[in-house]
């Protein structure tokens, strides 16, 4: 089983719409929780970094992280078409060693 | 300033043959990171420098890979024996200190033929 689980996608939404991006793990010692960002042929961009359970909320982005249920998400409000990308979880229980999810690919149709 | 950069962007070599990939880090950051990448899939990690010494080297696959950091900046990973298998994208990141967001660079393709 893998540490990290997350929808390859491809997901497709409209212009405008609300993006939920999910991802599970089977750690329960995974503390710190990222959302990354990678476009094509780029390196991955931190989005939202959050320290074990909570919501927090960074403009147009939201990430939740529910410990009890081992479960991670990102929303997107507004989604625009440069938000077109593969966006990345990454969970671990100290800074030197992150797991990464597989990746969902989001394009966001003008 | 100046991100993370990698040499060479793309990387073309033949099964068995040695290669190295060099990582040059954001000015300052003493914590320095290498990922492999396969296609499809999210990163992984190999191995994590604090300075000099790699603090974690967990997550090399086998005794094919090294990676040294000799004076706290530049990295170069060493792969020896290319395999079919080594083909991925392989990514380096660097950070201030230990516990601070990660920067990534943008990777070097490799393609073992």
């Amino acid at each position: 089983q893998k540490e990290v689980e997350q929808d390859p996608g491809p997901l497709s939404v409209p212009e405008g719409a609300i993006v939920s991006l999910n991802c599970t793990y089977s750690n329960s010692a995974f503390q710190y929780f990222m959302w990354y960002r990678q476009y094509s042929r780029k390196g991955p961009e931190l989005l939202m970094y959050t320290y074990s359970s909570g919501n927090k909320e960074d403009g147009r982005f939201t990430a939740q992280v529910d410990k009890s249920s081992k479960y991670i998400s990102l929303f997107i409000r507004d989604s625009q078409p440069s938000d077109s990308a593969t966006y990345l979880c990454a969970m671990g229980n100290n800074f030197n060693k992150f797991y990464f999810g597989s990746g969902t690919k989001l394009n966001v149709k003008p | 300033g100046a991100g993370v950069s990698q040499t060479p962007s793309n990387k073309v070599t033949e099964k068995g043959k040695y290669v190295e990939l060099r990582c040059d880090p954001i000015s300052g950051h003493t914590a320095l990171y290498w990922y492999r990448q396969s296609l499809g899939q999210g990163p992984e990690f190999l191995i994590y420098f604090q300075g000099t010494g790699a603090a974690d080297d967990s997550g090399l696959p086998n005794d094919r890979f090294f990676a040294v950091r000799p004076e706290g900046s530049v990295s170069t990973l060493k792969i020896q024996r290319t395999e079919r298998g080594d083909s991925a994208v392989y990514l380096c990141a660097s950070s201030l200190f230990r516990e601070e967001t990660q920067y990534f660079g943008p990777g070097t393709r490799l393609l073992v033929l």
